[in-house]
């Protein structure tokens, strides 16, 4: 099992719908969550970030950690063309070791329709 | 101010010939990463550099893969002896510090290994 699994997708949905993304992790030791939003051809840029359990909202875009079941979600609302990309989840442990590696998804493509 | 900076773009070479990859990270930046991201996979670490402390090469996939990170600066990603299954997108990431989460990657080099 891979340490952390991401439907590859692509997802495509029309303008306007919501859309949930979603990773599911084994290490129970990740602390850190984040998304990263990677369009075509550019590197990865970070969109959310949530330390532990717990939902945080910016705009369009709802973080949400359920460390219990392991498994995180970004829902991004009135999807717009523009969000078209592949979204990226990355954790990290909480450890204060040298090292601090980001294990990252495989990604998610999506394609919001107009 | 600008971002972080990859050379070259794109890179085709032979089997069996040496790449060398750059990366300019933002400025004051003392963490440096690079990944490598392959059709379809996530972004597989490779090394960390941190300040003055010896680099995490634990992600290295052989040791046909070096990096150096000259004056806490600029990084080279070295791959001697390319091979096919080298090919891929290597992407260079800056963070501030370890006491912050983002890690702002830069465009990535396209290496095809023919």
């Amino acid at each position: 099992q891979k340490e952390v699994e991401q439907d590859p997708g692509p997802l495509s949905v029309p303008e306007g719908a919501i859309v949930s993304l979603n990773c599911t992790y084994s290490n129970s030791a990740f602390q850190y969550f984040m998304w990263y939003r990677q369009y075509s051809r550019k590197g990865p840029e970070l969109l959310m970030y949530t330390y532990s359990s717990g939902n945080k909202e910016d705009g369009r875009f709802t973080a949400q950690v359920d460390k219990s079941s392991k498994y995180i979600s970004l829902f991004i609302r009135d999807s717009q063309p523009s969000d078209s990309a592949t979204y990226l989840c990355a954790l990290r442990e909480a450890d204060v070791n040298y090292g601090q590696n980001f294990v990252f998804g495989p990604g998610t493509r999506l394609s919001v329709l107009p | 101010g600008a971002g972080v900076s990859q050379s070259p773009s794109n890179k085709v070479t032979e089997k069996g010939k040496d790449v060398e990859l750059r990366c300019d990270p933002i400025s004051g930046h003392t963490a440096l990463y690079w990944y490598r991201q392959s059709l379809g996979q996530g972004l597989e670490f490779l090394i960390y550099f941190q300040g003055n402390s010896a680099p995490d090469k634990s992600g290295l996939p052989s040791d046909r893969f070096s990096a150096e990170r000259t004056g806490g600066s600029v990084s080279t990603l070295t791959i001697q002896r390319t091979q096919q299954e080298d090919s891929a997108v290597y992407l260079c990431a800056s963070r501030a510090g370890p006491e912050t989460e983002t890690q702002y990657f830069g465009p990535g080099t396209r290496l095809l290994v023919l």
